[in-house]
């Protein structure tokens, strides 16, 4: 199985602070990589998939990167609407797996 | 709107079963791969299980294979997951959510239900 590793599991931010979140994967996933927020009570939004693709009506301060094993989310601008906990997911394999989130919280 | 609803959660004791149903609306529904993915309170996503298009491949998490089937019903736009065997540490929101392409069966979930509480005690 595929594990994922994300970092940090949380942060504290400033509204207006650049914030950047990192996942890992055991293994080579190639571009098979993408990103949901949630916030509390809520099901999961897809942000960005396969790495770099931001996904339809998702604002563009929302950024991934990454290939292979070591990917990246970058919120350019932090909005207080962004406070929540990010995950990431391959879907390179079964079975599919979440990393364990980071929660970026208000600091 | 394109949308998902989950039903069937509840109580339910310890080596009982339970079967979780979601019904889609406003996109082709036998075009994607469905999926269920479950979250402990207070913990991380878990995907559980994930059924083609077509409901020819099915594929399990380790935690629940043997107990767990997932299913669907192209004509009623309906994705099942049966649950047996029930244990504490399968208590959790469960969410149903579709796959984004209708190429790949695995892939970015892009809809997601509003979830629905499985309590095992």
């Amino acid at each position: 199985d595929i594990q994922m590793t994300q970092s940090p599991s949380s942060l504290s931010a400033s509204v207006g602070d650049r914030v950047t979140i990192t996942c890992r994967a055991s293994q080579s996933i190639s571009s098979y990589l993408n990103w949901y927020q949630q916030k509390p009570g809520k099901a999961p939004k897809l942000l960005i998939y396969a790495a770099s693709n931001l996904q339809s009506g998702v604002p563009s301060r929302f950024s991934g990167s990454g290939s292979g094993t070591d990917f990246t989310l970058t919120i350019s601008s932090l909005p207080p609407e962004d406070f929540a906990t990010y995950y990431c997911q391959q879907s390179y394999s079964s079975p599919l797996t979440f990393g364990g989130g980071t929660k970026v919280e208000i600091k | 709107e394109v949308q998902l609803l989950e039903s069937g959660g509840g109580l339910v004791q310890p080596w009982g079963s339970l079967r979780l149903s979601c019904v889609a609306s406003e996109f082709t529904f036998s075009t994607y791969a469905m999926s269920w993915v479950r979250q402990a309170p207070g913990k991380g996503l878990e995907w559980v299980s994930l059924i083609s298009a077509r409901g020819t491949s099915t594929y399990y998490a380790d935690s629940v294979k043997g107990r767990f089937t997932i299913s669907r019903d192209n004509s009623k736009n309906t994705v099942y997951l049966q649950m047996n065997s029930l244990r504490a540490e399968d208590t959790a929101v469960y969410y149903c959510a579709k796959s984004s392409s209708g190429y790949y069966d695995f892939d970015a979930f892009d809809v997601w239900g509003q979830g629905t509480m499985v309590t095992v005690s």
